[in-house]
């Protein structure tokens, strides 16, 4: 098993440009969630879904966008992209709403 | 609305010395997950705490859970050096359905142990 992968590992971004990161899972986990971590701030839930054809919103939602057409993939959109949004974005799967989670490699996003 | 925070933030401790890092949470919960993060690398689990009184040790850590007093624990035994990064604690979010959202997560304590 891959376990959580994310594409791409690093991306530059310009402010107001759009773009897409991408999670998958090969664990048949129908919890996933996405994550920002900044310096001094720990991780915080952006959005997440339990499964196909349902996501909903975590602590900081606002400039993002989810959908889950399918059980393995998360894809996490950037609408128009801000400087505040630089920052490590973690992937990450849970079998259920109650178990061990498991996380991405990250993707490390800088707006300039 | 959930907190959780963990002491100290920053520790520096010499190879061979016990410590103990704190974690405390602002709801009822059951479940708690401490966390292994290296420099520029993503989280490593290293512990699920899933009810009161919970113990649980891998080589020189060990970690708890008192559910009634929303406290865990992670002690250090005989530090050494790959003991170096930073460890988070983590809490199951709302519950809804079939259980939590996500997790809530303290700010990390950044540990290192000097030779």
């Amino acid at each position: 098993n891959a376990g959580v992968t994310q594409t791409p590992k690093f991306q530059v971004l310009k402010t107001g440009q759009s773009m897409t990161l991408q999670c998958a899972q090969d664990m048949n986990h129908e919890y996933m969630s996405w994550y920002r971590q900044d310096p001094g701030m720990g991780l915080r839930l952006i959005h997440y879904s339990v499964g196909a054809g349902i996501t909903d919103q975590g602590e900081v939602p606002n400039g993002y966008n989810v959908s889950r057409s399918t059980t393995e993939d998360f894809p996490l959109r950037l609408l128009s992209a801000a400087p505040s949004q630089t920052s490590v974005y973690f992937c990450a799967s849970r079998r259920t709403g109650k178990g061990e989670q498991y996380f991405g490699p990250g993707t490390r996003l800088t707006v300039t | 609305e959930l907190k959780v925070e963990q002491n100290p933030l920053f520790l520096s401790m010499q190879e061979g010395k016990n410590y103990t890092i704190y974690c405390n949470y602002s709801t009822t919960s059951d479940r708690l997950y401490w966390y292994r993060q290296d420099p520029g690398k993503s989280l490593e689990s290293l512990f699920v705490l899933l009810s009161n009184g919970a113990v649980k040790q891998e080589g020189r850590l060990m970690a708890s859970l008192d559910t009634k007093a929303r406290l865990s624990t992670l002690h250090i035994t005989a530090a050494v050096h790959d003991l170096s990064a930073t460890y988070f604690c983590a809490v199951d979010r709302r519950y809804s359905g079939g259980g939590a959202d996500g997790l809530t997560f303290g700010k990390g304590t950044h540990l290192i142990i000097q030779p």
